[in-house]
């Protein structure tokens, strides 16, 4: 079964340090993976999309890894800020147009 | 761009009623997703469609929930009748056709089934 994992389910920083968000796959033949963020009360926007091919991608503060061998892509971001407090999901898809979803990272940082 | 557009907002209903999630994609986009997000199964996938046409419902929990894309602009998610497990926020999400085109969201129904 193709499965994706966010752990840890919530994390805590202080502002302006760096920090990385972790997820694993089970299934090595993935397409792309996406991270989204995920406000209260609201849907879920696309952050950045990684394809198969490429290592990692970048937009602005945030910086996301793709690493197929070990099942693994990260999300870096960078001098992190009270705004970027949310919930952060990653989806991969495996082959077909449907994503699979992790149960996201709770982010807080802390003023 | 007004983005994937959702109606209602809210919705408060009755158990065994009917009740008709509505969605309107981004304008030229091909793919249309509905999704179901609990805090106990995170987001699942009901249904999608490709230029209109249902893909895969394997997501569908039961006959009691029924979708339809009658044009490129308009899409349902229907639940007849409705049951207090069905409670949730339902999302409906569109992209571009193709495996590497991101994935936009609605604002999301709450759906609360009493």
């Amino acid at each position: 079964k193709q499965e994706v994992t966010q752990i840890p389910a919530a994390l805590s920083v202080p502002e302006g340090e760096n920090l990385v968000l972790n997820c694993s796959f089970t299934d090595s033949a993935i397409y792309n993976l996406q991270w989204f963020r995920q406000d209260p009360g609201k849907g879920l926007t696309s952050l950045l999309l990684i394809q198969s091919s490429q290592r990692e991608q970048t937009s602005g503060r945030l910086n996301a890894s793709l690493d197929k061998s070990s099942g693994r892509s990260t999300l870096y971001i960078a001098a992190s800020q009270p705004g970027d407090s949310a919930t952060y999901l990653c989806a991969a898809r495996f082959g077909n147009e449907k994503l699979t979803f992790g149960t996201g990272t709770r982010l807080t940082i802390i003023p | 761009d007004a983005g994937v557009i959702q109606s209602p907002r809210h919705e408060v209903t009755e158990m065994g009623q009917e009740v008709t999630l509505r969605c309107k994609p981004i304008s030229g986009h091909n793919s249309l997703f509905w999704y179901r997000q609990t805090m106990m199964r995170g987001l699942e996938l009901l249904i999608y469609f490709n230029n209109n046409v249902p893909i895969d419902d394997s997501g569908m929990p039961e006959d009691r929930f029924s979708a339809k894309m009658p044009n490129a602009s308009f899409s349902t998610l229907k639940i007849q009748p409705s049951e207090p497990r069905d409670s949730a926020v339902y999302f409906c999400a569109s992209s571009r056709l193709g495996r590497n085109e991101k994935l936009f969201f609605g604002s999301g129904t709450q759906l609360s089934v009493l």
